[in-house]
């Protein structure tokens, strides 16, 4: 299986709830990085966090990354009809190289 | 922040031509950068990894004759599908890692139609 299994897969709300989604991995990584994809369009990095950081706040995201269970959540507060998109997580291996393997995705749909 | 572009963004071809997608780092050098395919509704497969001055490295299953690859300087790499087939028509999309944790930044994509 992948590398980086996002769940759940399919995530609707009402604009103002928070989303959480979460991401479980297999392998040690040096880092574990959150990128959201428009329809049709490319991937925009969203946040990245090491191997020895537990939590990181970016605005309205914040990440936790927890080794001892190889998996990560995104929260997305005080959600807009903006975030409507598709979420991956992607893990990066330890050592030099820089290749992600990324997980399915979650397709995240923000009601106004 | 750093900018990866994508040309062209969309194609429509016949089977069996050829297609040349390019892949620029607009502001910063990229001794190396990556090539995945998407379809519909699925996630990103990573392709090949195209390294500057040496050969591109290919994921089990991809084609290496079918999907060429060169990298001929530190800001390009191009994408070409040889003899394109309409099970070639995807999403493709480059990346190229920049700073310290080799954060990725994407180009847009191409849509590739083969008809």
């Amino acid at each position: 299986s992948q590398q980086g299994e996002e769940d759940p897969q399919a995530l609707s709300i009402q604009e103002g709830e928070n989303a959480t989604m979460n991401c479980s991995y297999k392998t040690s990584i040096n880092n574990l990085q959150w990128y959201r994809q428009n329809s049709g369009r490319g991937l925009v990095h969203l946040i990245l966090i090491r191997s020895n950081e537990r939590e990181k706040h970016s605005g309205r995201l914040r990440v936790t990354l927890d080794t001892s269970k190889k998996s990560s959540s995104l929260l997305i507060t005080a959600s807009r009809a903006a975030d409507t998109a598709s979420y991956f997580c992607a893990t990066a291996p330890t050592g030099a190289n820089s290749k992600l393997t990324f997980g399915k995705g979650i397709t995240l749909s923000v009601r106004p | 922040g750093a900018v990866v572009s994508q040309h062209p963004s969309w194609v429509i071809c016949k089977s069996g031509t050829s297609v040349k997608i390019e892949c620029r780092s607009l502001d910063f050098q990229a001794t190396t950068m990556f090539w995945y395919r998407q379809f519909p509704k699925q996630s990103l497969m990573l392709m090949a990894t195209s390294n500057e001055g040496s050969k591109a490295t290919y994921e089990q299953g991809v084609e290496k004759d079918k999907f060429l690859i060169n990298h001929a300087s530190l800001t390009l790499s191009t994408l070409t599908v040889t003899s394109a087939h309409p099970e070639d028509s995807s999403f493709y999309i480059c990346s190229a890692p920049r700073g310290p944790y080799n954060e990725q930044f994407f180009g847009p994509g191409t849509r590739l139609t083969v008809l």
